[in-house]
C-alpha cells in the first residue's frame, strides 16, 4: 500500500512569491495534518483538516491557508514568502481526528526553500 | 504549557556500542511519550510509544520507558548499527490534545 506522498519534493521560490505543496494520505485516512520543519528544529504543527473541514491551527500566519478535498487530499498554500517560510513542510495522516487521531503516518516532505 | 528538551547532537557512536538519548519534558495532564525516527531523505517514522508511567515502548532493539518521577523518556539500544544512523526525535501528546509537541531532534551517527 501506498504511504502518504507530497509533492514536489523540492522547490526553490523567491521572497514574495506563492507556493502550493500538496499531500495524498494513506488509503482509508481520512484526517490531514501539515507540519513545518525548520533546519535542526522539530516539526510545529500548522492545522488539521479532517473530513474536509479545519479541525485544528498551530501559531502561524494568515499567510498561511490549507484545504482538503473529497478525496482527503490536501494542499498546504503560503503567500507572500519570506526567508523564514525555508523549510521542510510535513504531511502526516491519521484515521481520526482530536483525542481519537490515532497514530500519525508521514510523508517524506516538501523541501522549500526561499531566496 | 508542554515542552519537551532533548540532548544536544549529534552523538557519534561505533557500531556495536551502547545508546542512550536523553529526553525529559514538562506537559499539563498525563501525555502519552512518542520517540520518531527521520532517516535520510525520509519523512518521520513512529519508532515506539509508552502511554502511562512506568510504561515501557520497545521496538527494533530500541526501548523506553516513561518516568513520571524524573518526567524523563529516554531512549536505549544495547548495540547500535550502521543502519541506526538518524535523526531520532521525542515527542509528547497531552491532555486530550492530538498535537504533539517534538522536541528539536537528537541526531546520531554510527561509524563502523
Amino acid at each position: 500500500d501506498a504511504g502518504v506522498t507530497q509533492s514536489p519534493t523540492h522547490l526553490i521560490k523567491t521572497r514574495g512569491q506563492h507556493v502550493t505543496l500538496r499531500c495524498s494520505p494513506i488509503s482509508g485516512h481520512k484526517s490531514v495534518s501539515w507540519y513545518q520543519q525548520v533546519l535542526g528544529q522539530g516539526p510545529q504543527f500548522i492545522f488539521q483538516y479532517y473530513e474536509k473541514e479545519e479541525r485544528g491551527r498551530g501559531n502561524f500566519p494568515d499567510r498561511f491557508s490549507a484545504r482538503q478535498f473529497p478525496n482527503y487530499s490536501s494542499e498546504l498554500n503560503v503567500n507572500a514568502l519570506l526567508l523564514g517560510d525555508s523549510a521542510l513542510y510535513l504531511c502526516a495522516s491519521s484515521t481520526g481526528t482530536g483525542a481519537n487521531t490515532g497514530e500519525l503516518f508521514f510523508g517524506e516532505g516538501s523541501r522549500l526553500t526561499v531566496l | 504549557g508542554n515542552s519537551v528538551t532533548q540532548m544536544e547532537g549529534p552523538v557519534t557512536l561505533s557500531e556495536e556500542a551502547f545508546l542512550t538519548i536523553n529526553c525529559t519534558y514538562t506537559a499539563t495532564g498525563y501525555p502519552s511519550l512518542f520517540w520518531y525516527v527521520q532517516y535520510p531523505g525520509e519523512g518521520l517514522q513512529l519508532l515506539l510509544k509508552a502511554t502511562k508511567a512506568d510504561d515501557k515502548g520497545s521496538n527494533k532493539g530500541f526501548e523506553a520507558t516513561y518516568r513520571k518521577e524524573t518526567t524523563s523518556f529516554h531512549l536505549e539500544k544495547g548495540s547500535v548499527q550502521v543502519s541506526d544512523s538518524a535523526v531520532y526525535f521525542c515527542a509528547l501528546r497531552s491532555g486530550g490534545s492530538y498535537i504533539p509537541t517534538f522536541g528539536r531532534g537528537t541526531s546520531l551517527i554510527v561509524h563502523p
